[in-house]
């Protein structure tokens, strides 16, 4: 079956605009996540979604970054006014629940690479 | 809070020797610990995870890793390394709400 996509592949913009990043999940799994790789800074957790609920924001950086998910499907992360330390490679990934109830592993798209020029 | 120290963001290997990256953690709570490689330009691919069966647990291409909570180490190893296995590799715990909490990761350089 398919992975975890993410479009586009990269991104360059210009400071100051908006950008949306996209992820479609490996269909069926309930929890989906975003997180960033810069180089200053590793791997950061961003957001996370688990069915219906709300979701887990806590690592969103600024209020510059937001992100929904419909029909609990695919997601949207969108960065208004980017800003150039907003460059980095983000990452999506999405899990499913164990037998025991649990959530899975994560499984990782390849991730957006977004420059801002 | 849980989080992870990756000792050596370096690490260089002839082809053949054996593999070493070391991991330790942080958590208040029984630990979920992961092991990620990530090739140039890819995302993150699962090489194996410890979720409180088997101390040593085996994943793929090889690796394997030994949790020893004495020591709150979660070291990846392979006997004999091989080109491929030249990437970046990231240890990681489970965090609150189930987000992944990562260490700075580790590249990894084999020579021939």
């Amino acid at each position: 079956g398919a992975g975890v996509s993410q479009s586009p592949s990269n991104k360059v913009t210009e400071k100051g605009k908006d950008v949306e990043l996209r992820c479609d999940p490996i269909s069926g799994h309930t929890a989906l996540y975003w997180y960033r790789q810069s180089l200053g800074q590793g791997l950061e957790f961003l957001i996370y979604f688990q069915g219906n609920s709300a979701p887990d924001k806590s690592g969103l950086p600024s209020d510059r970054f937001s992100a929904e998910r419909t029909g609990g499907s695919v997601s949207t992360l969108t960065i208004q006014r980017t800003q150039q330390e907003d460059s980095a490679v983000y990452l999506c990934a999405s899990s499913s629940l164990s037998l025991a109830g649990s959530l899975d592993e994560q499984y990782f798209g390849p991730g957006t690479r977004l420059t801002v020029t | 809070a849980q989080s992870v120290t990756q000792l050596g963001s370096h690490v260089s290997v002839s082809e053949g020797a054996l593999v070493l990256l070391r991991c330790n953690y942080s958590s208040s709570v029984p630990p979920y610990l992961f092991w990620y490689v990530q090739y140039p330009n890819q995302g993150l691919q699962l090489l194996l995870k410890y979720t409180s069966a088997a101390t040593l647990v085996k994943g793929i291409n090889g690796f394997e890793a030994e949790f020893k909570k004495s020591e709150t180490s979660f070291h990846l190893t392979k006997p004999s390394a091989h080109m491929s296995d030249a990437a970046e590799y990231f240890c990681a715990v489970r965090g609150g709400a189930q987000k992944l909490v990562f260490g700075q990761g580790t590249r990894l350089t084999i020579n021939p």
